[in-house]
């Protein structure tokens, strides 16, 4: 069973629209990532938090925030959707955020049309 | 910002072959160094990791590591069309709230 779940799997939506990507992890992790990866760009961290902390923003655009109602959710809210959003989006967790590896979802893949 | 580079952009290496993957980061900060296999289509999965000097076997593969110049190696033996992947090279850098780097992989085809 999948450890840290990822909703949708597929979305699309249209330029200057709104979604939201969940992630849930059921691993007892403190910390809690986002990663970006497209056909243009490698692997790019996006957001860690830990305890529900905001602990490093990697994304130049506040047209991303992430939203973590309990320690084990870390969702991520994306407004105004542009072409260029399109990737798949990898949520991630850690047991702590001291080097230890995170562990990655099986992401979610957004195309903005 | 921290960069890792990772060389080759891409690398064949016939089934039963030594496949030899380059990894080094900018940052004389650095600490950990991870190496994550990503299959296409699915998310990445932590390989192996070194955070010492030296060299750290695990069945077929072996990683290297060298804080000096702050390179790290991983090493395929025995390579199998099953380690056909993308690999990733991701650094560590203890500032107290750490992210961590990716590179932008090594695409490895293994050719029966």
């Amino acid at each position: 069973d999948p450890k840290i779940i990822q909703k949708p799997k597929y979305l699309v939506a249209v330029t200057g629209s709104e979604k939201i990507l969940i992630c849930e992890q059921y691993l007892g992790h403190n910390a809690m990532y986002w990663y970006r990866q497209s056909a243009k760009k490698p692997l790019e961290f996006m957001f860690s938090y830990s305890y529900q902390k905001l602990m490093d923003n990697q994304t130049a655009s506040s047209r991303f925030q992430p939203q973590s109602s309990k320690k084990n959710h870390l969702d991520l809210q994306i407004t105004a959707l542009k072409p260029d959003d399109s990737a798949t989006y990898f949520c991630a967790s850690s047991g702590d955020i001291n080097n230890q590896a995170p562990l990655f979802g099986e992401g979610t893949r957004l195309s903005v049309l | 910002q921290q960069k890792v580079q990772q060389s080759p952009e891409s690398l064949i290496v016939p089934e039963g072959g030594m496949a030899s993957l380059n990894c080094t980061s900018s940052d004389r900060n650095v600490d950990y160094f991870w190496w994550y296999r990503q299959h296409s289509g699915k998310s990445p999965k932590m390989l192996m990791s070194i955070f010492s000097n030296g060299e750290k076997e695990e069945g077929r593969f072996t990683v290297h590591l060298n804080k000096a110049s702050l390179h790290t190696s991983l090493h395929i033996r025995d390579s199998q069309p099953s380690d056909s992947a993308l690999y990733l090279c991701a650094a560590s850098i203890n500032y107290g709230n750490e992210k961590i780097t990716f590179g932008a992989g090594t695409k490895l085809t293994i050719k029966p």
